[in-house]
């Protein structure tokens, strides 16, 4: 079974400082994965995705990740944080062929400091 | 403007009733999913429908119920059976073939 992992459940930045938030997956075949940002009371907001090809993605807000098959990562990442990052972080993981059925990491919460 | 709308935002429940949330979506998209939220856990997929008149179990299916009679709408139930209900729950919806999931913006269910 596919299985996501985000190890910092809170990270606190300060502003204009960069940003790591890290994802590991458990899954056997090619996964394709996904960076969501939740703000409180809110749905999600897809920031990027993976399918194949680059591995170094590039999403809205200034955001980035890269895919790194032999580390089964997939940590996003921005140069400089703004006041308005503070938010929830969710990494995903699926596969193509069963459905679209996303697996989802626990989440990171991000505090930004003025 | 194209997207998921959820209803109600905000719903109180005692226990030992059913209660419906409504999720309705206007992007064409044939795939339909209800997701739970709980603090620290993530999402956890409740249900999800491929296609209309057909819907599978998802890993937390226990204690819900869903329908999905048009392609734009996909209600779930929560019933009295679910011993645990109060959440945030998101509807969500896709194409088959992209992947990328577009989220409503959630209910939140409080049992009193």
């Amino acid at each position: 079974a596919q299985s996501v992992t985000q190890p910092d459940i809170h990270i606190t930045v300060s502003e204009g400082a960069s940003l790591e938030l890290r994802c590991n997956y458990s899954y056997g075949a090619t996964p394709y994965l996904f960076w969501y940002v939740q703000s409180p009371g809110q749905g999600l907001q897809l920031l990027l995705k993976y399918f194949s090809g680059d591995t170094l993605v590039q999403g809205i807000k200034g955001f980035e990740a890269e895919f790194k098959r032999s580390q089964s990562s997939f940590n996003l990442r921005k140069p400089s944080v703004h006041w308005s990052d503070a938010a929830e972080y969710f990494c995903a993981v699926g596969q193509i062929n069963a459905g679209n059925m996303l697996t989802f990491g626990g989440g990171t919460r991000l505090m930004v400091k003025p | 403007d194209g997207g998921i709308t959820q209803s109600p935002k905000y719903l109180f429940r005692k226990e030992g009733q059913n209660v419906t949330l409504s999720c309705e979506q206007n992007l064409n998209h044939d795939a339909m999913y209800w997701y739970r939220q709980d603090p620290g856990q993530g999402l956890r997929l409740i249900y999800y429908s491929q296609i209309v008149n057909d819907f599978q179990k998802g890993d937390i299916a226990e204690g819900y119920s869903v329908s999905r009679e048009k392609k734009e709408s996909f209600p779930l139930t929560v019933t009295s059976a679910q011993k645990n209900p109060t959440a945030f729950y998101l509807c969500a919806s896709s194409t088959r073939v992209r992947g990328e999931l577009f989220f409503g913006e959630g209910s939140r269910l409080t049992v009193l």
